[in-house]
C-alpha cells in the first residue's frame, strides 16, 4: 500500500458526460501528479500541483482540468468525454515537487466511456 | 529532446533464470534522475529504485540489481533467480525538468513461468 488513495476505483459513463476523479496524497506529501495510461498512448503525464498551485502541465486536453485543495487532496475533472478518454488514471504524490524525489502511485481509477 | 527506449517489448523466462531489462535514456541534460517502476497484473505502479545521473555505482537490493552507465545512457535492471511473482510490466522513467514529472518508456512485459 503506497498510502495514496484514489476514488472511485472504476467509473463507467457515456460520451459527452463529465466526471471527477479524486486523489488523496500520502501524509506529508505536498505534490500531486496525474497520469493517464491508455493502450495507444502508454503512460503520460497530465498535470502537477504543489501545495495548491499548478506546477507543470503535460499532455492534458483542454476538456480536462484539475485542482489541489488546501487539505492537499486533488481532483481531476474530465468533461465532454469521448470514447478515446477511456483509460486508467493514476495520481501520484511526492514530498516535494522536484525531480529528486520518488513518486508513489495510487491504485488508479479505470474510466470506461461508452 | 529527451528519449527513453525500452527495446524489449516482452520477455519470457522460466523460474530461477536471471533476466535483464534494458533501458536507454538519451538526453542533453547532465543532471537527471531515473526511476524503475513495476506494474503487476493487478495494475498498481510500484516504485522500485531511483538513481541520479552522477552516481554510476551499481546497486543491489535482494534479487534486484541496477547497472547505470552514463557513457552509454543505459540504466539496466537485472532480476536474479526470477520468480513467478516477478511477472509484471517494468517501466523505466526518467524525470523531465526540475518539477519531476516522469517520462515513461513503453515498458517491458516480463513473464516468469514455473
Amino acid at each position: 500500500d503506497s498510502g495514496v488513495t484514489q476514488t472511485p476505483k472504476h467509473l463507467i459513463t457515456a460520451t459527452g458526460q463529465r466526471v471527477t476523479l479524486r486523489c488523496s496524497p500520502r501524509s506529508g506529501d505536498l505534490s500531486v501528479y496525474w497520469y493517464q495510461q491508455s493502450l495507444d498512448q502508454g503512460l503520460q503525464f497530465l498535470i502537477q500541483y504543489y501545495n495548491g498551485e499548478e506546477r507543470a502541465k503535460g499532455n492534458i486536453l483542454e476538456r480536462f482540468s484539475a485542482q489541489q485543495f488546501p487539505d492537499l487532496h486533488s481532483e481531476l475533472n474530465l468533461s465532454s468525454l469521448e470514447l478515446g478518454d477511456s483509460a486508467l488514471y493514476f495520481c501520484a504524490s511526492s514530498p516535494r515537487g522536484v525531480s529528486s524525489y520518488e513518486q508513489y502511485f495510487g491504485p488508479g481509477t479505470r474510466l470506461t466511456v461508452t | 529532446a529527451q528519449k527513453v527506449t525500452q527495446a524489449q517489448t516482452e520477455i519470457s523466462v522460466v523460474e530461477k533464470e536471471d533476466v535483464t531489462l534494458d533501458c536507454v535514456y538519451e538526453t542533453r541534460d547532465t543532471t537527471y534522475y531515473l526511476f524503475w517502476y513495476k506494474q503487476p497484473p493487478s495494475g498498481e505502479l510500484v516504485f522500485l529504485i531511483r538513481r541520479n545521473s552522477f552516481d554510476e555505482q551499481n546497486e543491489i537490493s535482494g534479487r534486484y540489481s541496477w547497472n547505470f552507465q552514463k557513457s552509454t545512457s543505459s540504466f539496466n535492471f537485472t532480476i536474479t533467480a526470477s520468480q513467478v511473482v516477478d511477472s509484471a510490466v517494468y517501466f523505466c522513467a526518467p524525470t523531465k525538468g526540475s518539477q519531476g514529472n516522469l517520462i515513461f518508456g513503453k515498458g517491458t512485459k516480463l513473464s516468469v513461468k514455473p
